[in-house]
């Protein structure tokens, strides 16, 4: 079966500071992978997605980036960390035209 | 008008009554529906996918109104273990998912 990690859970960073968070897929081939941000009480907001190793398409401009170094790993990343980049940072992973299963999630406050 | 539309809720509801959950989409060459589940600080689940027949899974139904572009949830029977949000979303033209903000369900004992 399929499972998706997503690490770390919790993370409080200063403003300013980088970030680097990880998610990687097991059980499936040649996803298709998301990265979303949750801000507190408000719906999901797409960051990025990848159908593919390098590839990556961004949905919102903004300080961060996405990398897939490879098939099942997809990295979130930012040189200089904002206050309003505080939320829930979910991964995500799908095949073809089903449904998205998440991962566990990162909660990341800056402060 | 947003994408994807929810009553934001909460719906307060007693154990053993029968929820509604109603929502709205405004691309009408989506093609693919869903009903997610997402409980407080855990990441959303899904739920069932929404089939244009309709279609139960249990206590749970979904349906699908094309001409309308109206997509439903209905809960029986409903539990104690059945609060949370309940998201509606729908696979754009693009193939992305459209996500509602969501309905928030407590069901009191």
């Amino acid at each position: 079966s399929q499972t998706i990690h997503q690490w770390p859970a919790t993370l409080v960073q200063p403003v300013g500071s980088p970030l680097s968070l990880e998610c990687t897929v097991e059980g499936t081939s040649n996803p298709n992978l998301y990265w979303y941000r949750q801000a507190a009480g408000r719906g999901l907001q797409l960051l990025f997605y990848s159908v593919g190793i390098g590839q990556i398409s961004s949905e919102v401009p903004q300080n961060l980036s996405a990398s897939r170094p490879q098939d099942r790993q997809f990295i979130l990343s930012s040189k200089k960390l904002l206050l309003s980049d505080s939320g829930f940072y979910l991964c995500a992973w799908s095949v073809s035209q089903f449904g998205q299963y998440f991962g566990p999630g990162t909660r990341l406050l800056v402060l | 008008r947003k994408e994807v539309e929810q009553d934001p809720g909460p719906f307060n509801v007693p154990e053993g009554a029968t929820v509604a959950f109603n929502c709205t989409y405004s691309n009408s060459a989506s093609q693919s529906f869903f009903w997610y589940r997402q409980d407080c600080r855990k990441e959303p689940k899904l739920l069932m996918s929404v089939y244009s027949s309709g279609n139960e899974d249990g206590r749970f139904t979904a349906q699908l109104n094309r001409a309308s572009q109206y997509i439903s949830l209905l809960i029986r029977d409903s539990k104690l273990s059945d609060s949370a949000t309940y998201l509606c979303v729908v696979r754009g033209s693009n193939y992305q998912l459209i996500w509602g903000a969501g309905t928030k369900l407590i069901i009191k004992p």
